[in-house]
C-alpha cells in the first residue's frame, strides 16, 4: 500500500534555531500534501496545504514566515520551523494522497519537536 | 466543514465487537464519511470511508444510516492493537486530483480490555 515517510521522527533543538522536517510519498506522486500539528491530548490541527510547484496555502492563524513549506517535487514536501521557540514544541504530521478522486489520506508517522 | 459528534471515550473487551457511533446531522449530499484512527505517538491511519451504502474492508465495516445523519464504525473482533483514537470526518472530495483537506474533531478514545 501507499506509504508516506516523515523524517526525522524526533528532534530537539535550541530556541532561535530552525528545524526542517521532510515528508516523502514513497510509491506514488502527490501533488498535494498537508501539514498538521498536534499538541498533547489534543486533536490534529491543519496548518497548511502544500502544493507542488506553487505556494502553500496556510490556515488562519498560522504564520507563513515562521512555518516555511516547500513542495519542490511530486514526492517531497518540507516544513521548516524558523526561529523555533518552546511553544513550537509539538507533534508535526504530514499527509499525502494519491492523484485519484476521493482517495484517502496517507499519513507519516509524525515528528516530535522539542525546543529547549 | 460539516461537524461530526463522537463520544469522548468507549471501552471494549478483547475479541468482542465494537460499535463506534458518529453523528453528522448537517452532512451534505456530496460529503463522504471517512474514518481514521491514531495509535499513540503515531500519525493517523485510514480505516474506511463511504457515501451511502454500507462498506466492508479487512479492517472494519461502516454502517451508514439511511438518512446519512449518522454512521457506525464496526470492529468485528477488537484486539489490544485496536486501542486508539478513532476519528469520524466528513469530506467533500474535490473534482481535481489534488486531495481534500480533512478537519479532525476530538475523536473517540477506544480502550480495549484484555
Amino acid at each position: 500500500g501507499a506509504v508516506v515517510s516523515q523524517h526525522p521522527s524526533w528532534v530537539i533543538c535550541k530556541s532561535g534555531t530552525s528545524v526542517k522536517i521532510e515528508c516523502r510519498s514513497l510509491d506514488f506522486q502527490a501533488t498535494t500534501m498537508f501539514w498538521y500539528r498536534q499538541f498533547p491530548k489534543q486533536s490534529l490541527m491543519l496548518m497548511a496545504t502544500s502544493n507542488e510547484g506553487s505556494k502553500a496555502t496556510y490556515e488562519q492563524g498560522v504564520e507563513k514566515d515562521k512555518f516555511l513549506i516547500n513542495h519542490a517535487s511530486l514526492t517531497l514536501s518540507t516544513l521548516t520551523v524558523t526561529s523555533a521557540h518552546p511553544e513550537d514544541s509539538s507533534f508535526y504530521i504530514c499527509s499525502a494522497t494519491r492523484r485519484l478522486y476521493n482517495s484517502p489520506l496517507h499519513f507519516g508517522n509524525g515528528t516530535r519537536l522539542t525546543v529547549t | 466543514d460539516a461537524k461530526t459528534t463522537q463520544p469522548n471515550s468507549m471501552e471494549s473487551n478483547e475479541e468482542e465487537p465494537v460499535h463506534l457511533p458518529c453523528n453528522h446531522s448537517t452532512i451534505s449530499g456530496t460529503d463522504y464519511i471517512h474514518w481514521y484512527r491514531q495509535l499513540p505517538s503515531q500519525g493517523p491511519e485510514y480505516v474506511i470511508h463511504g457515501l451511502t451504502s454500507n462498506v466492508n474492508n479487512r479492517m472494519a465495516s461502516l454502517a451508514i444510516a439511511e438518512d446519512r445523519k449518522s454512521s457506525t464504525l464496526i470492529l468485528h473482533r477488537a484486539t489490544l492493537r485496536d486501542a486508539a483514537v478513532y476519528y469520524c470526518i466528513l469530506c467533500a472530495p474535490k473534482r481535481e486530483t489534488s486531495g481534500s483537506r480533512l478537519t479532525f474533531g476530538e475523536g473517540t478514545q477506544l480502550t480495549v480490555n484484555p
